[in-house]
């Protein structure tokens, strides 16, 4: 098993650009998550999903948006990439609740940098 | 808002001493989850501890938790050099709202050889 694949691992955007952050997980878990990096800042949560077709707002969704048209795939999109955006973003995913409680398994991460 | 406060935010050791690490949080949980990060790489999934248990051990990892205290604590037994990293806790709020995740900013231990 791959586990959680992310691309890709660097990125440079000029302001106003767009892009999609790829996430993949071959694990076959129902839970998926994004969430950014910033310095003394921790990890904060974008955008999350329980299932394919089911996706919910984080702490800090605003420039961003998801779909989750399978259950394998959870890809993040920025709609007109700004400074703020300059971070390095974390895809992860778990086993859902019926399936007893896990820690989440996490992608190795997406270095963005917007210009 | 973030969920955890972390304390210290810095500790540095000798190897073979034993390193403690504070989470607290502000509101009721389903479980609590510890994470490390190697500089530059993503998070590895360490312990996760239920709002029901109060003491936790994985090898050289010890994790307790007090709910009416809202913190949790890990603690590390005889440190290597290679436990350098961050370490962050996370809480998940209810049992069936997955991939919630909230983080702490995180204690960063440095073990000196």
């Amino acid at each position: 098993n791959a586990g959680v694949t992310q691309t890709p691992k660097f990125q440079v955007l000029k302001t106003g650009q767009s892009m999609t952050l790829q996430c993949a997980q071959d694990m076959n878990h129902e839970y998926m998550s994004w969430y950014r990096q910033d310095p003394g800042m921790g990890l904060r949560l974008i955008h999350y999903s329980v299932g394919a077709g089911i996706t919910d707002q984080g702490e800090v969704p605003n420039g961003y948006n998801v779909s989750r048209s399978t259950t394998e795939d959870f890809p993040l999109r920025l709609l007109s990439a700004a400074p703020s955006q300059t971070s390095v973003y974390f895809c992860a995913s778990s086993y859902s609740s019926r399936r007893g409680k896990s820690g989440y398994t996490f992608g190795s991460g997406t270095r963005l940098t917007v210009v | 808002s973030q969920q955890g406060e972390e304390d210290p935010q810095a500790l540095s050791i000798q190897e073979g001493e034993n390193a403690t690490m504070n989470c607290s949080y502000k509101t009721s949980i389903n479980n609590l989850q510890w994470y490390r990060q190697n500089s530059g790489r993503g998070l590895v999934h360490l312990i996760l501890i239920r709002s029901n248990e109060r003491e936790k051990h994985s090898g050289r990892l010890r994790v307790t938790l007090d709910t009416s205290k809202k913190s949790s604590s890990l603690l590390i037994t005889a440190s290597r050099a290679a436990d350098t990293a961050s370490y962050f806790c996370a809480t998940d709020r209810y049992y069936n709202q997955g991939g919630k995740l909230i983080f702490g900013q995180g204690t960063e231990l440095s073990v000196k050889p």
